[in-house]
């Protein structure tokens, strides 16, 4: 399985301001997600970063709130803009290699807080 | 609509004691199932499982698929309390997507 780096670990941010996330794989992955995971409930999906193009985006996301970058087959980012309280959440990198191998493997996540 | 339905939602047992976490699915173009524990932050995998009747074993742990009545069990034998975690059930279909359950909150007590 991947080594997947996802930084910052937790980080406490003031209302009104931005935060990127980042995710790094140790190898080529085809399939790169992003979820969220508010308090006490189940992984909710935001989007598929796709390498060299804009994001596909679940109902309920959108673009100008959590843009992402996928420059390459190994790296990615998630912005949470112009954050509130209840984006306050854990959110998870996760990596899948698509048709070759099954499986998705996730990175540390990132517990946000916003004050 | 797919949907990945865990029961129950929690449980609390006693150490030592024998668990059944329960993952029932409704997937299109089925493609593997898998089992995640959730102690902090990051899901770990466990174990994926793609064929009927399999029994995949770690340790303590168990997992078995059915696909013809469309789920799995997870066991946990002579439980302890590092035990104690979410289990998500999650199905991946053919088109690479995966779906998520809402999750076992299993707790051991001493």
């Amino acid at each position: 399985s991947a080594v997947i780096s996802q930084k910052p670990s937790r980080d406490i941010c003031q209302r009104g301001t931005s935060l990127t996330i980042q995710c790094q794989v140790d190898s080529q992955v085809t399939m790169m997600f992003w979820y969220r995971q508010q308090p006490g409930q189940s992984l909710t999906l935001i989007a598929t970063a796709n390498q060299g193009s804009e994001a596909t985006y679940e109902s309920g996301f959108v673009i100008d709130k959590f843009p992402i970058s996928r420059p390459n087959l190994t790296f990615s980012t998630l912005t949470v803009s112009n954050m509130s309280p209840e984006d306050s959440s854990i959110y998870l990198c996760s990596v899948a290699y698509g048709q070759e191998v099954s499986g998705a493997f996730f990175g540390q996540g990132t517990r946000l807080t916003v004050v | 609509e797919d949907k990945v339905v865990q029961s129950p939602l929690s449980l609390v047992v006693h150490e030592g004691d024998t668990v059944t976490l329960n993952c029932s699915y409704e997937v299109t173009n089925f493609r593997s199932l898998l089992w995640y524990k959730q102690e902090k932050k990051a899901p770990t995998f466990l174990f994926m499982l793609t064929s009927s009747g399999i029994e995949k074993k770690s340790g303590r742990l168990s997992s078995i698929l059915d696909k013809k009545e469309l789920f799995s069990i997870l066991n946990i034998t002579a439980t302890q309390t590092g035990d104690s975690a979410i289990y998500l059930c999650a199905v991946e279909n053919t088109g690479n997507q995966f779906y998520f359950g809402t999750g076992t909150s299993l707790t051991v007590i001493p």
